[in-house]
């Protein structure tokens, strides 16, 4: 069983709040991604990190959108004005480097954001 | 365009009934695939691997690819109820970052 742990579940904010959730990737796994899943189950890759560097982002979205990290802490995923259209599930996964060349990712139950 | 297209949308089986379903990547860089099945609240969990031309099997559950058409299917004996869920099928990105491209999933259900 996945011991990715995200925090918190559910996440209600207006628009123009900030949005941070968090996520403690699986023991021994350097390789962290996240996932928006929307309402129509269309999946979308943020950003990954390998150990505390970014291996690869999308445009982040406007800017409006910041991940870390850090090494002896939670990674983050942050929206720093929320708007409807972020409303979604964010998943967090996490991989190992050993192993096969497409290793599994291992993901979280998510953090359900609802933008009021 | 998604580069992952899945088929059906949904999918009703009876218990104990075979449950097939199917993924087509419209990208030839697309080598090794996934499938992943996730429960309502819950996030997704990997059911298995195929990057080889043929049959994976794994208990109740094969995996077929076909790389010349880029077909992948994913083959569900005897069903359960338990087996009711979102199934996506994924393909794993070339190079470094290897980041999943999922379908939009299939939908199914397996009626007691």
């Amino acid at each position: 069983n996945s011991k990715v742990i995200q925090t918190p579940r559910y996440l209600v904010k207006g628009q123009g709040q900030k949005a941070k959730m968090r996520c403690i990737p699986e023991k021994g796994h350097p390789v962290v991604f996240w996932y928006q899943q929307n309402k129509n189950n269309e999946f979308k890759f943020l950003i990954n990190f390998q150990n505390q560097e970014v291996l690869q982002q999308i445009d982040m979205t406007e800017k409006r959108f910041s991940a870390e990290c850090p090494s002896n802490s939670p990674c983050s995923l942050e929206i720093q004005s929320s708007e409807a259209g972020d409303s979604a599930l964010y998943l967090c996964a996490s991989r190992g480097t050993g192993g096969p060349l497409y290793a599994e990712q291992f993901f979280g139950p998510g953090t359900r954001l609802t933008v009021l | 365009q998604q580069k992952v297209q899945q088929s059906p949308e949904s999918l009703s089986v009876p218990e104990g009934g075979m449950a097939s379903l199917n993924c087509t990547s419209s990208d030839r860089n697309f080598q090794y695939f996934w499938w992943y099945r996730q429960h309502s609240g819950e996030g997704p969990k990997a059911l298995m691997s195929i990057f080889s031309d043929g049959d994976k099997k794994e208990g109740r559950f094969t995996a077929h690819l076909n790389k010349a058409s880029l077909h992948v299917s994913l083959h569900i004996r005897d069903s359960q109820p338990s087996d009711s869920a979102l199934y996506f099928c994924a393909a794993s990105e070339p190079g470094n970052t290897r980041k999943l491209i999922f379908g939009l999933g299939t939908t199914l259900q397996v009626q007691p």
